[in-house]
């Protein structure tokens, strides 16, 4: 069946360093992936979007690779700083049943 | 700055209360949704909209019915809720209803039932 997950439920880096928060999908047709934040007391806001045809986009300070023949994607932040702990969700959309499905999300702590 | 205002910020009632969730989208998308955010779970979808009219019902108990009188409002009307609808309600918009482009989130009603 489908599923969205993370491989670890909170992630703590330290200011500056890079962040790398990883999500594993199950569904082979899917074609098309979403990062959001999400900050306390907020909605999960965008971040970046990949499609299947594609495996790396670069945003502003942020990187997202697909890796189609694992089933993985990642997201990559670049010189983290304490503005980006929240809760990180990816998503998955399948086009052949036109489902979006998210992640639990996980926790990012940055220490300063 | 969200581009989807939702209201009221918080909400407690009690079970046998009537009230009403209020989002509004000036982003010009044609489409919006309502999710239900629990603790630890993932984000649930509730109803899709695409230019006003109802394309999805994820099979949502009909003490929730939504009402989109136009492409800019949606609104979830509650009644006769449960403690376990407790929940955060986010209210969501699009350029398409099929989902493949990001959807842009308001910042939620947080409600409590009693």
């Amino acid at each position: 069946g489908e599923s969205v997950g993370l491989h670890l439920p909170t992630l703590s880096v330290q200011e500056g360093d890079n962040s790398i928060i990883n999500c594993a999908y199950s569904n082979s047709a899917s074609d098309y992936f979403i990062w959001y934040k999400q900050e306390s007391g907020k909605g999960p806001q965008f971040i970046i979007d990949i499609r299947s045809n594609m495996d790396k986009r670069q945003g502003q300070r942020v990187t997202v690779l697909l890796n189609k023949t694992v089933k993985h994607l990642s997201l990559q932040i670049a010189a983290t700083q304490p503005g980006d702990s929240a809760v990180y969700f990816c998503a998955e959309y399948n086009g052949a049943n036109s489902k979006l499905t998210f992640g639990k999300g996980i926790t990012l702590s940055v220490r300063p | 700055e969200t581009g989807v205002t939702q209201t009221p910020r918080h909400l407690v009632m009690g079970m046998t209360n009537k009230k009403s969730l209020k989002c509004e989208q000036h982003l010009g998308h044609n489409a919006m949704y309502w999710y239900k955010q629990s603790a630890k779970k993932p984000l649930e979808l509730m109803f899709v909209y695409s230019l006003e009219e109802r394309v999805e019902n994820n099979s949502v108990p009909s003490r929730f019915s939504p009402e989109c009188p136009n492409s800019s409002h949606l609104f979830l009307h509650l009644h006769t809720l449960q403690p376990e609808d407790s929940a955060l309600y986010l209210c969501a918009s699009s350029q398409g209803h099929l989902q493949t482009y990001p959807l842009h989130f308001g910042n939620g009603t947080r409600l409590t039932v009693t």
